[in-house]
């Protein structure tokens, strides 16, 4: 079936650190992807996609590229903030159904 | 203006209990859900309609009942809570149902204690 999983966290780094977050998924056909971002105490808010093979998405300094080769959405950061502590998700959906299917959440905590 | 919004945003009730979450969105979409945060931060969809019409229903317990009066409103009720139900539920709405390219809204979350 198709699923998605996400490194273990949680994640501690020090303030302007390099953050990798790996993301690889299982799927038939070609889903878009995804990665959300729950800050504490709100709901899950879209932080970047791609819907094809080699395309990036990026916001607020974050990427991430749809690699189909290795089934893979890593997120990066060049510089994190402390304002970037929280809980990231990554995702896929398809076409033919509105569902998400969400991995299993990323813990990211930045230190002052 | 807040784009989706669920009441009560906390719930403790006793087991047994029957309650229900609200949920509206003022986004004009045409797609609702809902999902169930448990406490190792997992989530899953529950439900999803649209335009007041079921889509998914992920093998929800039947003491689960979602109503749509209108395709801003979705709520949840659910019967004979259990400890089990203890979680953060979340409503979303999304433009349509093309899953890969819309995105999915989502509202505060509720979170519901159950004793």
């Amino acid at each position: 079936g198709n699923s998605v999983t996400q490194m273990e966290g949680p994640v501690t780094l020090s303030e302007e650190a390099f953050l990798t977050i790996n993301c690889t998924y299982t799927a038939t056909g070609y889903p878009s992807l995804f990665w959300y971002v729950q800050y504490p105490g709100e709901g899950l808010q879209l932080l970047l996609k791609a819907t094809k093979a080699d395309d990036k998405g990026s916001n607020k300094g974050f990427e991430a590229t749809y690699r189909k080769e290795t089934t893979s959405f890593h997120l990066e950061k060049g510089s994190v903030q402390v304002s970037d502590s929280a809980v990231y998700f990554c995702a896929l959906a398809y076409s033919s159904a509105s569902k998400i299917i969400f991995g299993s959440g990323t813990r990211l905590s930045i230190r002052p | 203006d807040t784009a989706v919004s669920q009441t009560p945003k906390y719930l403790v009730t006793q087991m047994g209990n029957d309650k229900s979450i609200k949920c509206e969105q003022n986004l004009g979409h045409d797609t609702m859900y809902w999902y169930k945060q448990d406490s190792k931060k997992f989530l899953k969809i529950m439900f999803s309609y649209n335009n007041k019409e079921l889509i998914i229903n992920e093998t929800v317990p039947n003491r689960f009942s979602p109503k749509s009066p209108d395709k801003a409103h979705l709520n949840l009720h659910i019967n004979s809570l259990e400890l089990g139900d203890s979680a953060v539920y979340f409503c979303a709405s999304s433009q349509s149902l093309a899953g890969r390219t819309d995105t999915q809204y989502f509202g505060p979350g509720t979170r519901l204690t159950v004793l």
